[in-house]
C-alpha cells in the first residue's frame, strides 16, 4: 500500500461548481498535512496547511480526518484557473523533515 | 515569503557528461534541503536529503555516486548529475523550509530543473 494515495482523476468540473476529493496516508503517526497545488511543467506551490480543526482560505477547505486517515480538500465555485493537479503531501512523524507525496488529483475545470 | 532559486531551469546534455544543478534559498538559511525527481505524469520522488556541513542522506534506491550533493553553506546546494544517460532526464527540484516562521509557509521549492540527457 502506498503510504499517500490518491484518485488520480481527472475531475471535470464546470466553471462554478464545487469539486472535493479526499487523500488516504497509511502512517497514523503523522504530523503535518498540506495540499500543494502543481501545473503541468512547474513546481508545486503550496496552497495550504490542514489543520486539525479544519481550515480555510477562500474557495478552499480543507479537512483533516484522523481516525480514519484522510484529508480532503474542497473547492468551491471553481475557477478555469483552477484546473492543475492538487498533490497531498503528508510528513511523517518518523521522517523528520521529509515529506511524502501522493500521486496527485488532477482537476479540470472546463467553460 | 521564503524563495528558493534553482538553476539551470533547462539543460540539455550529451550521454555520458556530468550535470550540476544549483539551489539557492534567497532570503533564509536553509540547514536542510531536499532533492526530488518527477518523471512524466508520475508524483515527486525524494532522492536525498541535503543537510549542510555533513554528508547527505540518499533514499533506497539512489546512488550516491551518480547523484552527488554538495550542501557547503547555509543558502547553497549542488546536486551533480554525473556520467547522465537517457534514462535520468527528468524534472528535478529541490525544496527547503523556512523555520523562521514556525513553517507556515510550509516548504518551498525551487522552480525546477528539466535535464533531458541525448
Amino acid at each position: 500500500r502506498k503510504e499517500v494515495e490518491q484518485d488520480p482523476g481527472p475531475f471535470n468540473v464546470p466553471e462554478g461548481a464545487t469539486v472535493a476529493f479526499n487523500c488516504t496516508y497509511s502512517n497514523s503517526a503523522s504530523q503535518s498535512f498540506f495540499w500543494y497545488r502543481q501545473d503541468c511543467r512547474k513546481e508545486p506551490k503550496l496552497l495550504m496547511s490542514v489543520y486539525s480543526s479544519g481550515n480555510e482560505d477562500g474557495r478552499f477547505t480543507a479537512q483533516l480526518n484522523r481516525a480514519s486517515q484522510y484529508i480532503s480538500l474542497l473547492i468551491r465555485d471553481s475557477k478555469l484557473s483552477d484546473s492543475a493537479t492538487y498533490l497531498c503531501v503528508v510528513n511523517p512523524r518518523a521522517a523528520g523533515n521529509k515529506l511524502t507525496f501522493g500521486g496527485g488529483t488532477r482537476v479540470l475545470v472546463k467553460p | 515569503g521564503a524563495v528558493v532559486s534553482q538553476h539551470p531551469s533547462r539543460v540539455i546534455c550529451k550521454s555520458g557528461t556530468s550535470v550540476k544543478i544549483e539551489c539557492r534559498s534567497l532570503d533564509f538559511q536553509a540547514t536542510t534541503m531536499f532533492w526530488y525527481r518527477q518523471f512524466p505524469k508520475q508524483s515527486l520522488m525524494l532522492m536525498a536529503t541535503s543537510n549542510e556541513g555533513s554528508k547527505a542522506t540518499y533514499e533506497q534506491g539512489v546512488e550516491k555516486d551518480k547523484f552527488l550533493i554538495n550542501h557547503a553553506s547555509l543558502t547553497l546546494s549542488t546536486l551533480t548529475v554525473t556520467s547522465a544517460h537517457p534514462e535520468d532526464s527528468s524534472f528535478y527540484i529541490c525544496s527547503a523550509r523556512d523555520f523562521r516562521t514556525g513553517g507556515t509557509y510550509g516548504y518551498t521549492f525551487g522552480s525546477g530543473t528539466r535535464l533531458t540527457v541525448v
